[in-house]
């Protein structure tokens, strides 16, 4: 039980154009989820909190009007990166909390996205 | 505000020998802490967590991790490392009170097996 995926896994875009991460639990719903961001050799670091039907709440220094989040349902957020630079390339990660439970956090398998 | 060290890096051991890696914690209240692995371009598998019950926390794999409020630690060790063992280890702090239950992620410790 308590499965995250993500789609899609890899995806590579022209600079300048809009990608969608999809974040989805399978078998729980997540009234929270998470984005974190990886770069390589480096750890993870939260981006933003999702909560469904409410608007994220972005941590200082990463701006909303780029990184726009979804979280329309109990089991699917979304990532949009608009407006892609070569900086952007990165390993983005999500998470998501069960309803239930105050700390388990379950991650995706993360999404490497790069821009040429 | 809470924060994490994990005080190595990279760490070398030889198949069948012990494992440990070392973590210390910031918090201003009680704590959770975790352990997580990663292998190369995969998402994050949780090892084990503590969460105020018993201090020796048997996780998954063969791994445990001992916390020690008076250190402020939170090592994660393994008697007999396997190759399937290589790969990047996360210690992890999260605390409701004061963090909101935002999870927040030690810099990550490279584990290489050799055989």
């Amino acid at each position: 039980g308590a499965v995250v995926s993500q789609h899609p896994s890899w995806v590579i875009c022209k600079s300048g154009t809009s990608v969608k991460i999809e974040c989805r639990s399978l078998d729980f719903q997540a009234t929270t989820m998470f984005w974190y961001r990886q770069f390589p050799k480096q750890s993870l670091m939260l981006m933003a909190t999702s909560n469904e039907g409410s608007k994220a709440t972005y941590e200082q220094g990463v701006e909303k009007d780029k990184f726009l989040i979804n979280h329309a349902s109990l089991t699917l957020s979304t990532l949009t990166v608009t407006s892609a630079h070569p900086e952007d390339s990165s390993f983005y990660i999500c998470s998501a909390r069960p309803g239930t439970a105050q700390e388990t956090q379950y991650f995706g398998p993360g999404t490497r996205l790069l821009v040429l | 505000a809470q924060s994490v060290t994990q005080l190595d890096s990279h760490v070398s051991v030889s198949e069948g020998t012990p494992v440990l890696l070392r973590c210390n914690y910031s918090s201003s209240y009680s704590p959770s802490l975790f352990w997580y692995v990663q292998h190369p371009n995969k998402g994050l598998q949780l090892l084990l967590k503590y969460t105020s019950a018993a201090t020796l926390v048997k996780g998954i794999n063969g791994f445990e991790a001992e916390f020690k409020k008076s250190e402020t630690s939170f090592h994660l060790t393994k008697p007999s490392a396997h190759m399937s063992d290589a790969a990047e280890y996360f210690c992890v702090v999260s605390d409701l009170r004061a963090a909101g239950n935002k999870l927040t992620f030690g810099g990550g410790t490279r584990v290489l097996v050799k055989p």
